[in-house]
């Protein structure tokens, strides 16, 4: 079953550094996003990214995030200068976009588990 | 203000009964509604989608949904000790694009 990759599994940065999160959609897929999930918290929504630009964007999406797909496969998660509260799993998702019945269904990796300190 | 919410739980069911889960939403507007089961530190899995006002059965799960009420929920029956997960309920809200927003989700434990 295609499945959603997402590298690295586990990072520990120290505060002020910049990470890259990296994720590989299902190859058919057309909308990708990123969540993040604080521990013991509920599943944040941060962006969508669609035909090569963002589609939408949370409040938790400031300046300090970017997003890009440099390749026909990679979709990135930049954080610039990592602050302690940014420590959280961060999923990348993707879906086809509307089904025929009117629904987008995502379709999440592992997630990538953040830690800075 | 886009919210989706949930009972947090937890949710404690013996084996074999009904547990039942309820979500409630506040776009009047949305289409599209979700449950994803989470088990501890790994990532959300799709487990029934619905879309239309009524139930919508798959296996031992039932979702339904009330649009006029702004309500969803998941019935899953004969429950077992591997259910024992926390449940997502997830809700496509046109503000938000095609982005679903989740809420808190509702632990449940399932007893042998």
């Amino acid at each position: 079953e295609p499945e959603v990759t997402q590298t690295p599994s586990h990072q520990v940065t120290q505060m002020g550094q910049e990470v890259i999160l990296r994720c590989v959609p299902i190859s058919n897929h057309l909308y990708f996003y990123w969540y993040r999930q604080i521990l013991g918290q509920k599943v944040e929504f941060l962006v969508s990214f669609y035909n090569n630009e963002i589609s939408e964007k949370s409040e938790i999406f400031d300046d300090q995030f970017s997003v890009e797909r440099p390749d026909g496969s990679n979709f990135t998660l930049k954080i610039r200068s990592t602050k302690l509260e940014d420590s959280a799993m961060y999923f990348c998702a993707s879906s086809e976009g509307e089904r025929s019945s009117g629904a987008n269904v995502l379709t999440f990796g592992a997630g990538s588990r953040l830690t800075v300190l | 203000q886009k919210e989706v919410e949930q009972n947090s739980g937890p949710l404690s069911v013996p084996e074999g009964a009904i547990a039942s889960l309820n979500c409630t939403y506040s776009d009047r507007v949305s289409q599209s509604f979700f449950w994803y089961r989470q088990y501890s530190g790994k990532s959300p899995e799709l487990i029934m989608s619905i879309y239309s006002n009524g139930d919508k059965e798959d296996g031992r799960f039932t979702a339904q949904l009330n649009k006029a009420s702004q309500y969803v929920s998941l019935l899953i029956r004969d429950s077992q000790p591997s259910d024992s997960a926390t449940y997502l309920c997830a809700v496509n809200m046109y503000q938000a694009g095609t982005a679903l927003i989740f809420g808190k989700g509702t632990t449940l434990s399932v007893s042998s």
